[in-house]
């Protein structure tokens, strides 16, 4: 099973900032199955990136995906007020488990 | 409009059974895979099941020989039967839609219904 380390856990920021999340998987992942979601307080996951560095319909540009193996990287060029949330990485390694990182809680600093 | 919208969530007692479904419209269901996603209050995203479109079902230990998926695409719906239900399980229930093109991600998620295990 693979497992997908997010960090950090907690990250603050100020809006305007750049915000930078890490996914790591315990081994190697095809870009083209990594995504990131983002889930505010209430609400179902919302998907953000596909194929490690798509952006869905609808996501602004501010929010881009890099990558590849293991290293994966989310950035927020620039933080709105609407952007404080949980993000989330998800893989598929070609079988399940369908695994999700432990999530990277963006909060206003 | 596209959306999965589930029902069925509630108080139900350690080892007691409850079902779960998803009613989805707006697409092709039958031509989806789909799975079921659960969400302990305040914790992570934790994949419970999926189904192709071809009735093959998959689960992760945690739930495996408990819970069943299954669907009924002439209902475009999607279902979770759970039984021998432990604390553990409570969580929020997510269906969610599968795309398979290339790429691979979950492209439509429903709001989800809380199940809770207590006595």
């Amino acid at each position: 099973e693979i497992v997908l380390t997010q960090s950090p856990g907690t990250l603050s920021l100020s809006p305007g900032e750049r915000a930078t999340l890490s996914c790591r998987a315990s081994q190697s992942v095809s870009s083209s199955y990594l995504a990131w979601y983002q889930q505010k307080p209430g609400q179902a996951p919302r998907l953000l990136i596909y194929g490690a560095s798509s952006r869905a319909t609808g996501i602004p540009d501010r929010f881009s995906g890099s990558g590849s193996g293991t290293d994966f990287t989310l950035t927020i060029s620039r933080l709105e007020p609407e952007d404080f949330a949980v993000y989330y990485c998800q893989q598929y390694g070609g079988s399940p488990p369908y695994t999700f990182g432990q999530g990277t809680k963006l909060e206003i600093k | 409009e596209v959306q999965l919208v589930e029902s069925g969530g509630g108080l139900v007692q350690p080892g007691g059974s409850l079902r779960l479904s998803c009613a989805a419209s707006g697409f092709t269901f039958s031509t989806y895979d789909m799975h079921w996603v659960r969400q302990v209050t305040g914790k992570g995203l934790e994949w419970v099941s999926a189904i192709d479109t071809a009735g093959k079902t998959y689960y992760p230990d945690s739930v495996k020989g408990r819970f069943t998926i299954s669907r009924e695409n002439a209902k475009n719906s999607l279902y979770l039967q759970m039984n021998s239900l432990r604390a553990g399980d409570t969580a929020v229930y997510y269906c969610a839609r599968e795309v398979f093109y290339g790429d691979w991600y979950f492209d439509l998620w429903g709001r989800g219904t809380l199940v809770t295990v207590s006595s």
